[in-house]
């Protein structure tokens, strides 16, 4: 199942500089997508979201940006901070109500380090 | 500031033992999941529960696996027979209701089958 691709398996930043992790997707029925941060032995932990009637969408360092015709999608760290080093995820679904409603399809992650 | 919580940490069976694995939703949430991640793959989702029935459930939730809501709080998934590539993370997540509200995940369980 490749529907949702991160074709960077890491990135190293330094800190106070911008880190930008990308995303792909093929299933033009997705609607609604969604940024995770993840550190070892813990559960996916929510960061940002964006539908896609919107091409930004902001939260104080983090803003994501969806390009629907590339079917494109990306995370932007401003600045990066050593503590932002984690996993990220991927993750899309569809927001319209379906029989697939809220099943997440998720990106193999990109490794993000920053360091000071 | 509400949690889903996930019991055991880690749990190591022998292939062919049952094992359940067990979720607490945030408390105001409707809809439930399981995903699960083998190591060095990707977050899968296995099935989805609402209303106390399945609304979705992948190619991997043969009918070895089950999910239950038995008390209102809890939310399991069963394991009949385990065998040696269920060992994976484990993941229950929840969400309130409505389009586009966020699914909170628990902190997993590892599951170990020898």
């Amino acid at each position: 199942d490749q529907q949702v691709k991160q074709n960077s398996p890491s990135l190293s930043v330094q800190e106070g500089r911008i880190s930008i992790l990308n995303c792909d997707y093929t299933n033009s029925m997705f609607d609604y997508f969604l940024w995770y941060k993840k550190y070892p032995a813990e559960g996916p932990t929510f960061l940002i979201s964006i539908s896609s009637i919107k091409d930004k969408n902001e939260d104080g360092r983090f803003t994501v940006f969806l390009n629907k015709s590339a079917k494109h999608l990306s995370l932007h760290i401003v600045p990066s901070q050593p503590g932002d080093s984690a996993v990220y995820f991927c993750a899309a679904s569809l927001l319209i109500w379906s029989t697939s409603y809220g099943k997440l399809t998720f990106g193999q992650g990109t490794i993000l380090t920053v360091h000071p | 500031e509400p949690e889903v919580t996930q019991t055991p940490s880690h749990q190591v069976t022998q292939m062919g033992q049952e094992v359940i694995l067990r979720c607490v939703p945030i408390s105001n949430h409707l809809y439930f999941y399981w995903y699960r991640q083998i190591l060095g793959q990707k977050v899968e989702f296995l099935v989805s529960f609402y209303n106390n029935e399945i609304s979705e459930k992948s190619e991997i939730f043969d009918d070895q696996f089950s999910v239950e809501r038995p008390d209102g709080s809890n939310f399991t998934l069963k394991i009949r027979s385990t065998k040696l590539e269920d060992s994976a993370m484990y993941f229950c997540a929840s969400q309130t209701s409505g389009v586009g509200d966020t699914q909170y995940f628990g902190p997993g369980t590892r599951l170990t089958v020898l």
